[in-house]
């Protein structure tokens, strides 16, 4: 069973630019989630969609960030602009049950993001 | 406000030696509780998960104890080998809403040969 895949792995971009990151789920799975990981930090949710909606953005810095899961498979996620704070990794992870109960979450290998 | 929290940045442990790594939390409502391995330049891994019904949960070299009085739980290695060095979250989640979880900071373990 292929697993959750992200691209690019690395981005390097100038504070002011944008930036977007593609993440695939694994096969089937109904829940998808965005973490961001700041050096040092654990992983922190930022959106949680089931299917192809929104369960929870609310630690998602919505007057930069945006995220969408179209046709309830692959996502992508949105920076525009970025900020030197911006500057983590950010992983994604999905699920093969609902939200509303405890899933176990598999995740991808994560976008490391350098904003300069 | 961290909710989840691992004091201990970093830890090393002789090969074949029990690894302790702790997690403490603050959140009552917190009633389920995990524990992922991550290696560098990968996503974290699920390693073990506990219920707030049970004390315990056992698998292969691998147990985490959960103590709700003191909300506190601890990961437990034995023997440990140098393939488990990696870093160690503890999450937490509520059965509430979405059940998402909470991570805490990480610990580094280090086996050494």
């Amino acid at each position: 069973e292929a697993g959750v895949a992200q691209s690019p792995r690395y981005k390097i971009i100038e504070k002011r630019q944008s930036v977007a990151f593609w993440c695939n789920p694994i096969s089937g799975h109904a829940t998808l989630y965005w973490y961001q990981q700041i050096l040092g930090q654990g992983p922190k949710l930022l959106i949680q969609f089931q299917n192809n909606g929104v369960v929870d953005d609310s630690q998602l810095p919505k007057d930069r960030f945006s995220a969408e899961r179209l046709k309830g498979v692959d996502s992508t996620l949105k920076i525009q602009p970025a900020k030197l704070e911006d500057s983590a990794v950010y992983l994604c992870a999905s699920s093969l049950g609902l939200a509303g109960a405890y899933n176990e979450q598999f995740f991808g290998p994560g976008t490391r993001l350098t904003v300069l | 406000d961290q909710q989840v929290k691992q004091n201990s940045p970093s830890l090393s442990v002789q090969e074949g030696r029990i690894s302790i790594l702790n997690c403490d939390y603050t959140n009552s409502m917190f009633d389920y509780f995990l524990w992922y391995k991550k290696y560098p330049a990968e996503g974290p891994t699920f390693l073990i998960s506990i219920s707030s019904i049970k004390d315990k949960n056992e698998d292969g070299r691998f147990t985490v104890f959960l103590n709700k009085s003191a909300k506190h739980l601890s990961l437990h290695i034995v023997p440990s080998q140098p393939g488990d060095s990696a870093v160690y979250f503890c999450a937490a989640s509520a059965r509430t809403g979405t059940y998402k979880y909470i991570f805490g900071t990480g610990t580094r373990l280090k086996v050494l040969a």
